[in-house]
């Protein structure tokens, strides 16, 4: 079974454009979360979806935003691109049954996103 | 808030000895996982191991066993007989569908 898969691996791009990252979930997974990592603030969750539905979000402004496809692929979207959202940005997927599953996340390789 | 914190942000092991990475945590979630997750330079997370909170039995997985107190909130991990691959930056990671994670603490392996 092929893992997650992120596009693209690395991007640069200067401060006020805006960028695209995608995420495509194991094969049935129906759980889709972002995360981004930095040197300064570590791993920090972005948003879950699951089923086309945001269903966790964490403390992000508002230019960080996302969707999820039928298909179950994910995009992350971040408008007037900072300095600062420079990161490596991974994407997990799961495959939660009930409460009772360890909800195991399957991450990508991450996408690097350079802001200049 | 949740909160997960590795007070370790570097620890240095010998070859075929063992170490112990230490994990406190803080929830308000009655039902939660927690895991250990290995990050290589290659920048690929792996996990290490997993462990329900509901359950009272210690998770194993090969050379990798955790101490979970639930109690105390208190989660670490000990790899026994280190090995130069598991030389990597090792994160401790509580919750359900959103996952906390801590700082890290990063694993050196020395021949």
């Amino acid at each position: 079974k092929a893992g997650v898969t992120q596009t693209p691996r690395y991007l640069i791009k200067t401060r006020g454009q805006q960028v695209t990252l995608s995420c495509s979930p194991i094969s049935g997974h129906r759980s889709v979360s972002w995360y981004q990592q930095t040197p300064g603030q570590g791993l920090q969750f972005l948003f879950e979806y699951f089923s086309e539905t945001q269903r966790n979000k964490g403390n992000f402004p508002g230019r960080f935003s996302g969707r999820q496809f039928s298909n179950s692929r994910s995009e992350m979207n971040v408008s007037t691109l900072e300095l600062g959202d420079s990161a490596l940005y991974l994407c997990a997927s799961s495959s939660p049954v009930d409460k009772q599953d360890p909800n195991e996340q399957f991450f990508g390789p991450g996408t690097r996103l350079t802001v200049l | 808030a949740q909160t997960v914190t590795q007070s370790q942000p570097e620890m240095s092991v010998q070859e075929a000895e063992t170490v112990t990475l230490s994990c406190t945590y803080d929830t308000s979630e009655s039902d939660y996982y927690l895991f250990w997750y290995k990050q290589p330079p290659s920048r690929q997370m792996i996990l290490v191991i997993r462990q329900e909170a509901y359950k009272q039995q210690n998770a194993t997985e090969n050379r990798f066993s955790v101490n979970f107190q639930k109690a105390a909130k208190s989660f670490s991990l000990k790899i026994s007989d280190s090995q130069l691959g598991d030389a990597a930056m090792y994160f401790c990671a509580s919750g359900t569908y959103k996952y906390i994670f801590g700082t890290g603490t990063r694993l050196k392996v020395l021949a």
